[in-house]
């Protein structure tokens, strides 16, 4: 059974600095890894999307890699400004099937 | 191109009592995914349909039922409410069986009393 587990649950930040979101999973078996946004009360922003075969995805300031033999994912936001504050959640898709398991997510707070 | 939309926005409904929320999905978009999100924790997973089929479901009991139309659009049914039905459902559509990118709608918040 696939479970997703994000750390730190809650970062508060000043402003310009660099930062890592981290996201384990216990099974391997993943088909892709996705990364989202959510802002209070809505709903999911897509972020990066990782295919299994992947091991990292660009997009402007954010960066996430992949590490299937450790079951590990990390989120790299550079030069963090307010508007990133938001809650950001990391979901693997499992093979055969496409199940979607999200952890619980950090909360990120940008500090001007 | 509108994205994914749910219906209604926001819901009350009392213990006992049954509900049913809609979902059109993304243009182009073949599959529709549930989710249900407590307060202060991820989306867990509901089901998934695919071609008018329940294809993978989550650990949720049979009060959750679904539909998927011709169209792809979809409704989440939960009958017999508890207290702990209260959440956010999410709709996310996505093409190829949820190979590719999930496109998430914003959202039903249903409150149960």
């Amino acid at each position: 059974k696939q479970e997703v587990t994000q750390i730190p649950a809650a970062l508060s930040v000043p402003e310009g600095e660099n930062l890592v979101l981290n996201c384990s999973f216990t099974d391997s078996a993943i088909y892709n890894l996705q990364w989202f946004r959510q802002d209070p009360g809505k709903g999911l922003t897509s972020l990066l999307l990782i295919q299994s075969s992947q091991r990292e995805q660009t997009s402007g300031r954010l960066n996430a890699s992949l590490d299937k033999s450790s079951g590990r994912s990390t989120l790299y936001i550079a030069a963090s400004q307010p508007g990133d504050s938001a809650t950001y959640l990391c979901a693997a898709v499992n093979t055969g099937g496409f199940k979607t398991i999200f952890g619980a997510g950090t909360r990120l707070f940008v500090k001007a | 191109d509108a994205g994914v939309t749910q219906s209604p926005t926001h819901l009350i409904k009392t213990r006992g009592q049954q509900v049913t929320l809609r979902c059109s999905p993304k243009s182009g978009h073949d599959t529709v995914s549930w989710y249900q999100q407590a307060l202060g924790q991820g989306p867990q997973f509901i089901f998934q349909y695919y071609e008018e089929e329940e294809r993978q479901r989550g650990n949720f009991p049979d009060r959750f039922s679904g539909h998927q139309f011709p169209n792809y659009s979809s409704e989440l049914n939960v009958n017999a409410l508890l207290l702990g039905d209260s959440a956010l459902y999410l709709c996310a559509s996505s093409p190829r069986r949820g190979r590719d990118t999930q496109y998430f709608g914003p959202g039903t918040r249903l409150t149960v009393l």
